[in-house]
């Protein structure tokens, strides 16, 4: 059966410091991953978007890492700050006319000071 | 430019009772979907609309859920009746369909609390 599964359901580091989120998938060929933040009484916020044929994708702070071999993908915040604090979600999108996303449950980043 | 908009934010009802929730997308957006979304879970989609038809509705338990998107516009999605198990945050989101793969901006949420 198909499945996603975020590596914790919670992660708590010190302010300064890089986290980093794993997202697994089986049985998906995704044509691209998605990163959302969700806070607390919002909705979903798209940061970043990964294609099947990218390695790596950067956004200031944050970094993405696209494993098709692995059926894995890395979220990294570098120089985490207490804003980062927030739920972050991956999502699977099959691309072409499948306009789809399929989340993960998510995992719940708390960045002490 | 304004984001999704979704009304009301929050809604209490005893089941058994009808409920309506309302969905003002990006305008532009096309694609326009309503996801439920339970406490620890990630966002379950249950309708996606192209313009006004519904294309996928596949995870939308008929029996007691409606939806319409009259006009291609704004959306509304309806219990009836609602059950002590449908208590959850609805979301709506919406799309601009390009080929850069299906970026959906999301709207607040509608929590739903049925007692």
């Amino acid at each position: 059966s198909q499945k996603i599964e975020q590596n914790s359901e919670a992660l708590n580091i010190q302010e300064g410091k890089t986290a980093t989120l794993t997202c697994n998938y089986t049985n998906y060929s995704p044509a691209y991953l998605q990163w959302y933040r969700q806070d607390p009484g919002r909705g979903p916020v798209f940061l970043l978007l990964i294609r099947e044929n990218e390695k790596e994708k950067r956004k200031e702070r944050l970094k993405v890492t696209f494993d098709t071999t692995l059926k894995q993908s890395l979220f990294h915040i570098t120089a985490s700050q207490p804003a980062d604090s927030a739920t972050y979600l991956c999502a699977l999108d099959l691309g072409g006319s499948n306009y789809k996303l399929t989340f993960g449950k998510g995992t719940l980043l708390t960045v002490n000071p | 430019e304004a984001g999704v908009v979704q009304s009301p934010r929050y809604k209490i009802i005893e089941k058994k009772q009808p409920v309506a929730f309302w969905c003002n997308p990006i305008s532009g957006h096309n694609t326009l979907y309503w996801y439920l979304q339970n406490l620890g879970q990630g966002p379950e989609l249950l309708i996606r609309y192209e313009n006004e038809e519904a294309v996928d509705d596949s995870q939308l338990p008929k029996d007691r859920f409606s939806a319409e998107r009259l006009k291609g516009v704004d959306s509304t999605l309806k219990i009836q009746p609602a059950e002590l198990g449908d208590s959850a945050v609805y979301l709506c989101a919406s799309s601009p369909r390009t080929s850069e793969g299906d970026t959906q901006y999301f709207g607040p949420g509608t929590r739903l609390t049925v007692l």
